[in-house]
């Protein structure tokens, strides 16, 4: 079957400017993950679902970030008045776990971000 | 939240030749795996592995939950195993937390 897909595959977009960045998650997954790679970085966890609720919001680094997850399917993950310090891979994951934390998470190919 | 250190940061190998890598974490955890992001920036799941021992391949991995750490070998090394390792961990509900990761580059 299909995998985690993401698009755009790459956005440039002008400090100041929003962007969203979506996330197909494997069909029947419950969880989906995003995280956000640095360039030469490992992975920063912003936030994660189950279904459509998000229990843990925690990695979200400002409150211009917010994401949300409709249908228990697709999420979005938005960033108003962007920065350039927010230039980063954006990676989404899924897994079908029965609980949070024990399944192995599948990743899409991510969204590479510059922001200008 | 968990910590998780991998070592070493980096490794080069000349193609042929065998590896261990090393990925510490500082609780108890019900989730761990192994990953490879390849040059191109694909993350691929290599292990599920939160105890035992797992095999594929020229691959294969242990962890020993009572000592809080995992390990990864690769054996006979090829040029397409080069990239990043990432070890991934997670205890309970909590988040998953990813190592900084080795970065491995095969020669011929």
């Amino acid at each position: 079957g299909a995998g985690v897909s993401q698009s755009p595959s790459n956005k440039v977009t002008e400090k100041g400017k929003d962007v969203e960045l979506r996330c197909d998650p494997i069909s029947g997954h419950t969880a989906l993950y995003w995280y956000r790679q640095s360039l030469g970085q490992g992975l920063e966890f912003l936030i994660y679902f189950q279904g459509n609720s998000a229990p843990d919001k925690s990695g979200l680094p400002s409150d211009r970030f917010s994401a949300e997850r409709t249908g228990g399917s697709v999420s979005t993950l938005t960033i108003q008045r962007t920065q350039q310090e927010d230039s980063a891979v954006y990676l989404c994951a899924s897994s079908s776990p029965a609980t949070p934390s024990t399944d192995t998470q599948y990743f899409g190919p991510g969204t590479r971000l510059t922001v200008l | 939240g968990i910590q998780v250190e991998q070592s070493p940061p980096d490794l080069i190998l000349q193609e042929g030749a065998n590896s261990t890598l090393r990925c510490n974490f500082s609780d108890s955890v019900n989730n761990l795996q192994w990953f490879h992001q390849n040059p191109w920036g694909q993350l691929i799941n290599l292990f599920y592995i939160p105890s035992g021992t797992k095999q594929n391949g020229r691959l294969s991995a242990t962890t020993v939950a009572t000592e809080r750490y995992s390990l990864l070998y690769i054996s006979s090394s090829q040029t397409t195993d080069s990239g990043v390792y990432f070890c991934a961990v997670a205890g309970g509900y909590q988040k998953v937390t990813f190592g900084i990761g080795t970065k491995l580059q095969v020669i011929p």
